[in-house]
């Protein structure tokens, strides 16, 4: 079956600093990639839909200058927490769709911001 | 507006015994559906999927479901929980266009007993 790897798996970071996160699909070419974020026992909440070669289309309410996503080719997408605080500590899951359909997820990742 | 409902947090039965998670819908058009399930700390797993055909899908883990155009659901089933089972799951519905979007419904906590 298809899979999307994350790294890293989790990150303790300070306040202030910036944190990457990798996404990558390992056997497909994702047409698409999505990163959510998910509180404990809640709903994952969409932030952005990236498009390889394109600029990511950010949900409402989804700070772009905070949340950098770069889709730097068919098989990998980024996400950079830009000046990380406490508040944004959460687990960030990437998705990828080879045809627009079916989503693979990824293992996510879990920041901590000290 | 398309949305997902899950109108149960939480699903409780003794190992053994069948299992029902609920999910109903609003788009419009026709449906493309999923489930997923969600194991602590990790993503999600692709269960099953209904686009056409059968009303009756089944999946992996021995899951199944079935999709009911006019009571608009898409009830998760099992003849027989294991322990194993124990884990959060979401209903999933694809979004209208051609983003690829998911709209997941709130989650249900299944929690099967020995």
């Amino acid at each position: 079956g298809a899979v999307v790897s994350q790294h890293p798996s989790r990150v303790i970071c300070k306040s202030g600093t910036s944190v990457k996160i990798e996404c990558r699909s390992l056997d497909f070419q994702a047409t698409t990639m999505f990163w959510y974020r998910q509180f404990p026992k809640q709903s994952l909440m969409l932030m952005a839909t990236s498009n390889e070669g394109s600029k990511a289309t950010y949900e409402q309410g989804v700070e772009k200058d905070k949340f950098l996503i770069n889709h730097a080719s068919l098989t990998l997408s980024t996400l950079t927490v830009t000046s990380a605080h406490p508040e944004d500590s959460s687990f960030y899951i990437c998705s990828a769709t080879p045809d627009g359909y079916e989503q693979y997820f990824g293992p996510g990742t879990r920041l901590t911001v000290t | 507006a398309q949305s997902v409902a899950q109108p149960e947090d939480q699903v409780n039965v003794a190992e053994g015994n069948p299992l029902t998670v609920k999910c109903t819908y609003s788009v419009s058009g026709n449906p493309y559906l999923f489930w997923y399930v969600q194991y602590p700390n990790r993503g999600l797993q692709f269960l099953l999927k209904y686009i056409t055909g059968d009303n009756l899908v089944k999946g992996s883990y021995g899951f199944e479901a079935e999709f009911n155009k006019s009571q608009t659901s898409f009830h998760l089933k099992k003849p027989s929980a294991l322990v194993s089972d124990s884990a959060l799951y979401f209903c999933a519905v694809k979004a209208w266009g051609n983003t690829g979007k998911l709209i997941f419904g709130q989650g249900t906590t299944l929690q099967v007993k020995p």
